[in-house]
Order: structure tokens, then C-alpha cells, then sequence
């Protein structure tokens, strides 16, 4: 089944611990990407990667970092989490450009206190 | 500055109805444009989409008309189910930018009474 997988679906943290949002793709997908979703903002493109070894801000990058070293997987580090931080993460994939459409994780409930 | 709005939080419509959830861009440059469905505790998913060389694009319930001078586009769902009680998001992306970002709205959240 293809399918986009993040860990964890939900996490709660404390203000500054180092965490990582895993997220893995089974469909060869070239191009992944990162949003954050908060109420009346809709979904704001964090980071994404157009291939390995690729990655480009997003709309809203600061405070985060991604890396590509192998196709399927796109992790998103907090290096030192904010309660701004606090949000819906949403990891996608696709196959091409933008006319493709995207495949998205279940989402992962971040709570930074 | 928001390049893609849908200044509809909220829609409730009758079970049988039509739904129309709308959506405005300013960025005259977005060529391709797609409306997702999101249900709770469960990612988007795609639904329709619609290249600008066309003004209408049309899957089974759901169908997509986009305005180009009016730079509007509007999802139409009929009849309306009470499964369709979702937030549908819109999306654009400008091609040419070779970058293939989407731009997405804030959502609209349906609502179908049964």
C-alpha cells in the first residue's frame, strides 16, 4: 500500500529537548516536504527536498532542519523546541512537479511546554 | 500576505444539496490548482485539481471551475453526502518557478446535515 509514515503521532516535549519527526515514503518519491498546520493559517510549507541531498526553505523554516540522505526518508529536527512550535506537522510526497498529486502522513500533534 | 485564500471558515449545507466552497489567488503566476480533503486525525488527501489552460475539470460529485480574470476557483459537490464533512483545502503552484511549491489556503470546514 503506498503510503506516507511519520513517528511519532504525538509528542509532547519541554522547551529546548532536542526531538526528531521521522517521516518515510514506500512510492520512490522524488520530491517531499514539511508543513505545519495551526488554526486560520491553513498548511505553511516548512521545508522541502526536491531529490537526495536536496532540501530548500519553505514559507517558515526558522527553528527547523531537515535532512535527505536517502530517498524515502525526510526527517524534521527541532534543535531546541519553542512553545511556537506547538502545532500539526504534516510530511508529503510526490513524483513530480507541482501538477502531481501530493501523498500525505497522518500528521504528528507537536506540544512544546 | 496570504497568496491563496478561502474566506469561508465554515459551510453547513443540507444532506442532497449543493456544496460550493470557494477559494481567491493574487499571484497571477499559479498555473495548476487542487483542492484537498482533510478529515480529523487523518492527512489531506488529494480530491480534484485543475490546470489553468482549462476552466472546468469535473470527477464524478465534485467538480472544479476556475476564473482566471477573477482569479477564483470554486469546488462544487453535488449532491452533498454526509461523508463529505471534511476541511477542503485549495492549493496553487506556479510550474514555472521549477521549485513545485504549493501555496494552500486556510481551509474551509464542511459541514453535511443529514
Amino acid at each position: 500500500e503506498a503510503q506516507v509514515t511519520q513517528n511519532p503521532r504525538y509528542l509532547i516535549t519541554v522547551t529546548g529537548k532536542k526531538l526528531t519527526v521521522t517521516c518515510s515514503q514506500n512510492m520512490n518519491h522524488e520530491y517531499m516536504s514539511w508543513y505545519r498546520q495551526d488554526p486560520g493559517l491553513g498548511l505553511r510549507q516548512i521545508y522541502y527536498s526536491m531529490n537526495v541531498e536536496v532540501t530548500d526553505k519553505g514559507d517558515v523554516p526558522e527553528g527547523y532542519k531537515v535532512s535527505r540522505k536517502e530517498k524515502r526518508n525526510f526527517p524534521l529536527i527541532l534543535e531546541s523546541p519553542s512553545p511556537n512550535q506547538t502545532s500539526l506537522y504534516f510530511c508529503a510526497s510526490r513524483s513530480g512537479g507541482a501538477d502531481t498529486e501530493a501523498f500525505f502522513g497522518q500528521g504528528t500533534r507537536l506540544t512544546v511546554v | 500576505d496570504q497568496q491563496v485564500k478561502q474566506n469561508s471558515p465554515s459551510l453547513s449545507v443540507q444532506e442532497g444539496r449543493i456544496s460550493i466552497l470557494n477559494c481567491d489567488y493574487t499571484n497571477s503566476m499559479f498555473d495548476y490548482f487542487l483542492w484537498y480533503k482533510k478529515y480529523p486525525a487523518e492527512g489531506p488527501t488529494f480530491l480534484i485539481s485543475i490546470s489553468s489552460i482549462k476552466d472546468k475539470n469535473e470527477d464524478g460529485r465534485f467538480t472544479v471551475f476556475l476564473n482566471k480574470s477573477a482569479k477564483h476557483l470554486s469546488l462544487h459537490i453535488v449532491p452533498s453526502q454526509p461523508g463529505d464533512s471534511a476541511v477542503y483545502f485549495c492549493a496553487a503552484s506556479e510550474g514555472s518557478s521549477g521549485t513545485y511549491k504549493y501555496i494552500f489556503g486556510t481551509g474551509t470546514r464542511l459541514k453535511v446535515l443529514a
